[in-house]
C-alpha cells in the first residue's frame, strides 16, 4: 500500500501527559500537512511542510504543539501537556506540489487522541 | 470565520436518484476546490476537484458544478448507491495553500 499512514491510529493519554503522532507520506509527495478534526466539523489546518521546511502554523497550534519533518521524508506532531480540549482525530495529508501537478491532498486513516 | 459552508447536515436519497450537495465559501481567493468522502474512523478520500477557470467536472457518476460569481458550487451524484452512505467534504484552497474545510454533509442512499 502506497498510501499515507499514520501511527498510531488510536491513542488514550492522561491529561498532562506527553504525545507523539507520526505521519508517513506518499514517497514522492514534496508537501505534508496536519489537520485537527472534531466532532461535527470539517478538518482545521494546523501546519505544513515543503519538504522538511515549515512553511505555515495555524494560531490553532499552541505553544505545546511541535511538528518536525527532519528529513522530509516522514513527520511527527508532538503535543505537551496534554488537555482534554486536545481530543480529536489528527489527519495527516501529503500531496505533489509542482508546475502542472493537481492540487489534490491525499489523507492517511488519522490518529484518534482520547485525553482523559 | 467560516469561510466555506454546507448548510445542510444531513441529507437522505433514494438509491438510484441524483444527489445533489452544495456548498458556499465566502473568499475570492479561492481557486481550486475539492470534494472529500469520508467514511467513520478513516481519514477523508479525495473524490474530484475543479479550478476556478472551469464551471463542470466530471468523472463517471460524480459531477462538479462552479458558479464563482455566486460562490457556490455543487457536486452531484447519479445514480446514487447504498456505497456512497457517507459524510462529504468541501473543501477550498487559495492557490498552493492548506485547504479550507466546509462542516460536512451526511448523506444517506436509502434502498
Amino acid at each position: 500500500d502506497t498510501g499515507v499512514s499514520q501511527d498510531p491510529r488510536h491513542k488514550i493519554t492522561k491529561r498532562g501527559q506527553n504525545v507523539t503522532f507520526r505521519c508517513d507520506p506518499i514517497s514522492e509527495h514534496n508537501r505534508l500537512y496536519w489537520y485537527r478534526q472534531t466532532l461535527g466539523q470539517g478538518p482545521e489546518f494546523l501546519t505544513y511542510f515543503q519538504n522538511e521546511a515549515q512553511l505555515e502554523k495555524s494560531r490553532l497550534l499552541s505553544d505545546r504543539f511541535s511538528a518536525e519533518r527532519p528529513k522530509g521524508s516522514f513527520s511527527t506532531l508532538e503535543i505537551q501537556r496534554t488537555e482534554q480540549g486536545d481530543s480529536a482525530m489528527y489527519l495527516c495529508a501529503s500531496s505533489l506540489e509542482a508546475s502542472g501537478s493537481p492540487y489534490e491532498q491525499y489523507f492517511g486513516p488519522g490518529t484518534r487522541l482520547t485525553v482523559t | 470565520d467560516q469561510q466555506v459552508k454546507q448548510n445542510s447536515p444531513s441529507l437522505s436519497v433514494q438509491e438510484g436518484r441524483i444527489s445533489i450537495l452544495n456548498c458556499d465559501y465566502t473568499n475570492s481567493m479561492f481557486d481550486y476546490f475539492l470534494w472529500y468522502k469520508k467514511y467513520p474512523a478513516e481519514g477523508p478520500t479525495f473524490l474530484i476537484s475543479i479550478s476556478s477557470i472551469k464551471d463542470k467536472n466530471e468523472d463517471g457518476r460524480f459531477t462538479v458544478f462552479l458558479n464563482k460569481s455566486a460562490k457556490h458550487l455543487s457536486l452531484h451524484i447519479v445514480p446514487s448507491q447504498p456505497g456512497d452512505s457517507a459524510v462529504y467534504f468541501c473543501a477550498a484552497r487559495p492557490g498552493a495553500q492548506k485547504l479550507v474545510f466546509g462542516q460536512g454533509t451526511r448523506l444517506t442512499i436509502n434502498p
